[in-house]
């Protein structure tokens, strides 16, 4: 149990164009989900912390009009990349955390983004 | 801002052998977590370790935390080739359960 998926795996787009990616919970309810952003051989930085039915909370630095995010249902979070520029390129992961448990997060497997 | 710190940054071993990596953190935390991933992958969640913790185990991993110190390590032991990954760690400061990664450590794994 416990799985998360990311749609899509990857995705190549021109500069200027949005491009909007999808992060599920198959087998549970996800109250929250987080987004991160993940540089070749770099660390996650945490963008966004998602609650199902409100806005996001965006962390420092983060242009919230630039990367939208709808959590819509428990189960369904989407991140929207708006105006796609080369310098967003980058690998976009998206966790869950269940309704009842409290520490652990399940990841999604990923999206990589190339913007031209 | 990144909350962990990881030492080693990379690290090469022979299968069989064990490795240990290091998380240091600047203020006090909740709880820690490891994560480990595969190359282009997700995350996959290895052990957490509460405040009040200060080791555990899981398999042939173990986990000890030293919050006088801020810092966290892990220890893989018997090493597989497998095992070659990235391994970060991740710290909730806030208790609001939103975990601050840290740089990572590189392992590989040689058979």
């Amino acid at each position: 149990g416990a799985v998360v998926s990311q749609h899509p795996s990857w995705v190549i787009c021109k500069s200027g164009t949005s491009v909007k990616i999808e992060c599920r919970s198959l087998d549970f309810q996800a109250t929250t989900m987080f987004w991160y952003r993940q540089f070749p051989k770099q660390s996650l930085m945490l963008m966004a912390t998602s609650n199902e039915g409100s806005k996001a909370t965006y962390e420092q630095g983060v242009e919230k009009d630039k990367f939208l995010i709808n959590h819509a249902s428990l189960t369904l979070s989407t991140l929207t990349v708006t105006s796609a520029h080369p310098e967003d390129s980058s690998f976009y992961i998206c966790s869950a955390r269940r309704l009842a448990g409290k520490y652990t997060q399940y990841f999604g497997p990923g999206t990589r983004l190339t913007v031209l | 801002s990144q909350q962990g710190e990881e030492d080693p940054q990379a690290l090469s071993i022979q299968e069989g052998e064990n490795a240990t990596m290091n998380c240091s953190y600047k203020t006090s935390i909740n709880n820690l977590q490891w994560y480990r991933q595969n190359s282009g992958r997700g995350l996959v969640h290895l052990i957490l370790i509460r405040s009040n913790e200060r080791e555990k185990h899981s398999g042939r991993l173990r986990v000890t935390l030293d919050t006088s110190k801020k810092s966290s390590s892990l220890l893989i032991t018997a090493s597989r080739a497998a095992d070659t990954a990235s391994y970060f760690c991740a710290t909730d400061t806030s208790g609001t359960y939103k975990y601050i990664f840290g740089t990572g450590t590189r392992l590989k794994v040689l058979a």
